[in-house]
């Protein structure tokens, strides 16, 4: 069980909106920043938010990220069919002292 | 743009120890505002982060309590990179396995290395 809980999956047809929820606790999102990232099955976890809502270069603005207490959401805007991937959210931990991960959104494109 | 680069063998047998590099480039090991860290995968497990190493006036290396004692990750400055040691494996340790670089400009990782624990 994932110290970070995530909903096993969403979806969207294209042109659509999603948000993906994220939930923590004090020691983990209420006191530190959040980072998501997307996993095409095969490949490495690309990173699409850090910092809560800040985006690498090369990430679309169509990826935002926001948090508000001991949660946090990734959304999508203007869904696209190479957006079907699995989502992952991560924080750091004070109590366990390390990163802690969610158990993934797998993300589907109608 | 920091990039990670890793190197290591796919297979090692139950009870030796899995040694993995990881080769930074764009950002320095030494950095005073990085920590370069080391996560595995596995359908069992999900992500796992294991460890880190990081430089503030001085080297320090933090575990994950699940494999704290048979863990080291340790920097090598003259080659710009890390590695992983984790010693006295079993299949249970068969993960992909991904260097992670948390620095100034955000987060980099490298591209993996399926590392299968058999004899």
């Amino acid at each position: 069980q994932s110290v970070l809980t995530q909903p096993p999956s969403a979806s969207g047809t294209p042109g659509q909106r999603v948000a993906i929820s994220c939930s923590g606790s004090s020691s983990t999102i209420g006191r530190n920043t959040v980072n998501w990232y997307q996993q095409v099955p095969g490949t490495a976890p690309k990173v699409l938010i850090y910092n809560n809502n800040q985006r690498p270069s090369g990430v679309p603005d169509r990826f935002s990220g926001s948090k508000s207490g001991t949660s946090a959401s990734l959304a999508i805007s203007g869904l696209q069919s190479d957006d079907e991937a699995d989502y992952y959210c991560a924080a750091w931990d004070d109590s366990l002292t390390g990163w802690v991960f969610g158990g993934g959104t797998k993300l589907t494109v109608l | 743009q920091v990039q990670m680069r890793q190197s290591g063998p796919g297979l090692v047998k139950p009870s030796q120890t899995l040694s993995l590099t990881c080769a930074i480039s764009g950002d320095s090991v030494s950095s005073k505002s990085a920590a370069w860290n080391w996560i595995r995968q596995s359908p069992s497990r999900g992500l796992e982060w294991l460890g880190r190493t990081y430089y503030r006036s001085k080297w320090f290396s933090e575990y994950a309590a699940s494999v704290k004692g048979r863990i080291a990750i340790k920097p090598d400055t003259s080659k710009n990179q890390y590695s992983l040691e984790l010693n006295f494996v079993s299949p249970g340790d068969t993960a992909i396995y991904y260097c992670a670089g948390d620095h100034s400009s955000g987060v980099s990782w490298g591209q993996g290395t399926l590392v299968t624990v058999s004899s």
